[in-house]
């Protein structure tokens, strides 16, 4: 059982808007800020999102992340095949003094 | 570029050790906070712990404090995560990564898999 809970998967057309969403507690997501990570199959986690709405260089605007109490989103816009992966959030938890994540989102192209 | 490579994964035994590696490049290695991730076959992301610039702070996640042990050599570029008494239930792909900010990781390495089984 993760700290952080995402729906376990999500999917829509391509060209459609998907929405992901994170809830956690007052120690964890309403203390700190949030990451999300996409990972296709067989490869590492890279990062999407940092301090809840910024983009590294190379994340197109397409993904959009923001965050609100205890919880966070990332959206993504305009739904390429190549969007197939699976989606986590990440943040600090003061109670636990660990990093926890969220239990992960497929994201399936239809 | 940055780079991250791991090394030390393998088959070991329950109860047995194993010392993991990770060799850093392209970046100021003593700069950064550094981080091991694990995840487990078919399963999510699970930190494991990080490391300060100069090695005097380290955290852990529950799971594994008394057991396994993060380090750095600065002069070496490289970060270490010690595993001793090994559970099944470490089985694992292990990462290193950037910790960048108090709780955000980038880059990440390419991953060492670990077997605990008899």
């Amino acid at each position: 059982q993760s700290v952080l809970t995402q729906p376990p998967s999500v999917s829509a057309a391509p060209g459609q808007k998907v929405i992901i969403s994170c809830s956690g507690s007052s120690s964890n997501i309403g203390n700190g800020d949030v990451s999300w990570y996409q990972q296709v199959p067989g490869t590492a986690p890279k990062l999407l999102i940092y301090e809840n709405n910024r983009r590294p260089s190379g994340i197109p605007d397409r993904f959009s992340g923001s965050k609100s109490g205890t919880s966070a989103t990332l959206v993504i816009t305009g739904l390429q095949t190549g969007d197939e992966a699976d989606y986590y959030c990440g943040t600090w938890d003061s109670s636990l003094i660990a990093v926890v994540f969220g239990g992960g989102t497929k994201v399936a192209v239809l | 570029e940055v780079q991250l490579v791991e090394s030390g994964g393998g088959l070991v035994q329950p109860g047995g050790s194993l010392r993991l590696s990770c060799a850093a490049s392209g970046f100021s290695f003593s700069m950064y906070w550094m981080t091991w991730v694990r995840q487990a076959p078919g399963k999510g992301l699970e930190w494991v712990a990080n490391i300060k610039q100069d090695g005097s702070t380290k955290y852990y996640v529950g799971s594994v404090k008394g057991r396994f042990t993060i380090s750095r050599d600065n002069a070496k570029n490289s970060l270490y995560l010690q595993m001793d008494s090994v559970r099944a239930e470490d089985t694992a792909v292990y990462y290193c990564a950037i910790n960048r900010g108090r709780a955000w990781f980038d880059p990440w390495g390419q991953g060492t898999l670990v077997t605990v089984s008899s």
